[in-house]
């Protein structure tokens, strides 16, 4: 079984300009989430999807993030425009229902780098 | 405001031993709990979980245990490998499904 999968995994950007990254979950899984993981810190829930929709996006700063997922599969996340602290590693995982006994499987990650 | 807490940045243990990390929570609502194990350059993997109505899980050299009064678990690995040298988060589940994760203790097992 194939598992998430996300690109790219390295990014290096200057301050002001936009980025994305795109994610591809487990096939089947209807829960997608991105995490964003500062250095030193823990992964930080940014969105959860099920399905298309979206079931918590509290911490997501809207005013420069955004994501995506069209037809339930694949997904974007957006930063537009970049800050300094925007530097993370952005993880994507999945699950197959979002349920509190559901496994999550995580990505490798996208490091992002922002000059 | 950290709801989950992992005070212990390292632990180095030599090989063969038992190796303890610990972990505490503030709120009282969680009810599932995991341990993820992280590589460089990878992403977090699942390697053991505990329900809240559970004091102990058990999974071959890992075993979880819960303290909810203290609000604290913690993770055992015995007898430890070097290949379990990682960076362990603890986490908890919130009612929507996604987690809460610690800062994560960096494990580095010796030979």
């Amino acid at each position: 079984e194939a598992g998430v999968a996300q690109s790219p995994r390295y990014k290096i950007i200057e301050k002001r300009q936009s980025v994305a990254f795109w994610c591809n979950p487990i096939s089947g899984h209807a829960t997608l989430y991105w995490y964003q993981q500062i250095l030193g810190q823990g992964p930080k829930l940014l969105i959860q999807f099920q399905n298309n929709g979206v079931v918590d996006d509290s911490q997501l700063p809207k005013d420069r993030f955004s994501a995506e997922r069209l037809k339930g599969v694949d997904s974007t996340l957006k930063i537009q425009p970049a800050k300094l602290e925007d530097s993370a590693v952005y993880l994507c995982a999945s699950s197959l229902v979002g349920v509190r006994t559901d496994t999550q499987y995580f990505g490798p990650g996208t490091r992002l780098t922002v000059l | 405001d950290q709801q989950v807490k992992q005070n212990s940045p390292s632990l180095s243990v030599q090989e063969g031993r038992i190796s303890i990390l610990n972990c505490d929570y503030t709120n009282s609502m969680f009810d599932y709990f995991l341990w993820y194990k992280k590589y460089p350059a990878e992403g977090p993997t699942f390697l053991i979980s505990i329900s809240s109505i559970k004091d102990k899980n058990e999974d071959g050299r890992f075993t979880v245990f819960l303290n909810k009064s203290a609000k604290h678990l913690s993770l055992h690995i015995v007898p430890s490998q070097p290949g379990d040298s990682a960076v362990y988060f603890c986490a908890a589940r919130r009612s929507q499904g996604n987690l809460i994760f610690g800062k994560g203790t960096k494990l580095s097992v010796k030979p």
